[in-house]
């Protein structure tokens, strides 16, 4: 496998289901990232793991918990989830964490919650 | 005032023309600049970067970089119907923890006309 790998592709849960979003990365790439994309909204940056360490967490609520346990792997752990989640959850890595390089994304996992 | 600003669009010009996409941001001490293109219901797909001021070029694509009115853009020579897609502007801002991380604008639609 090359790039970029997230699954599933499509997600739909209950507010009260428990589900996870996995990405791995096959680039050798030091830094993953999550990002949200809504309809009709800028692309939003949800966390940033450098070397497996989160060091950016862009005021995101706490149903979203991230996991990075190792630099090649991180997913996104969802509870709780509200309707006005529903959106298409990006992973994805770049060498630099400080957005110096360029980000590789993968295809996405399209979440709607109902 | 939006970190990364781009006009949404749509942007129509017909096939051969050169199409023009704008993109300003507020963070002066930004150093790492990004165009993104993406398809209706895939992920964004990296078109170029460019880091100093000036042009760049590749292929039908140019990048234009001005840091002191803190102004990209791009530029699409011999616009064909398959550069119909929504191209974003992603820029290293300093996020809340003082660390720069990809901030991307909303996205201007282009719509290339046969």
């Amino acid at each position: 496998e090359t790039g970029v790998t997230q699954t599933p592709r499509h997600l739909v849960m209950g507010m009260t289901n428990k589900k996870s979003l996995k990405c791995e990365q096959h680039l050798g790439h030091n830094a993953m990232y999550w990002y949200k994309q809504s309809a009709k909204k800028p692309l939003e940056l949800m966390f940033v793991y450098s070397l497996e360490e989160r060091v950016e967490n862009n005021s995101v609520p706490s149903r979203f918990s991230p996991e990075c346990p190792n630099s090649s792997h991180l997913f996104l752990h969802l509870h709780t989830l509200q309707p006005e989640d529903s959106a298409l959850y990006l992973c994805a890595s770049s060498q630099d964490p400080g957005g110096g390089s360029p980000l590789h994304f993968g295809n996405g996992t399209r979440l709607t919650v109902t | 005032q939006k970190e990364v600003e781009q006009n949404s669009g749509p942007l129509s010009v017909p096939e051969g023309a050169i199409a023009s996409l704008n993109c300003t941001y507020s963070d002066r001490g930004s150093q790492s600049f990004f165009w993104y293109r993406q398809y209706s219901g895939k992920s964004p797909e990296l078109i170029m970067f460019i880091y100093s001021n000036g042009d760049k070029e590749d292929g039908r694509f140019t990048a234009q970089l001005n840091k002191a009115s803190q102004y990209v853009s791009l530029l699409i020579r011999d616009s064909q119907p398959s550069d119909s897609a929504t191209y974003l502007c992603a820029v290293n801002i300093a996020q809340r923890t003082g660390r720069r991380a990809l901030t991307f604008g909303s996205g201007t639609r282009l719509q290339v006309q046969p």
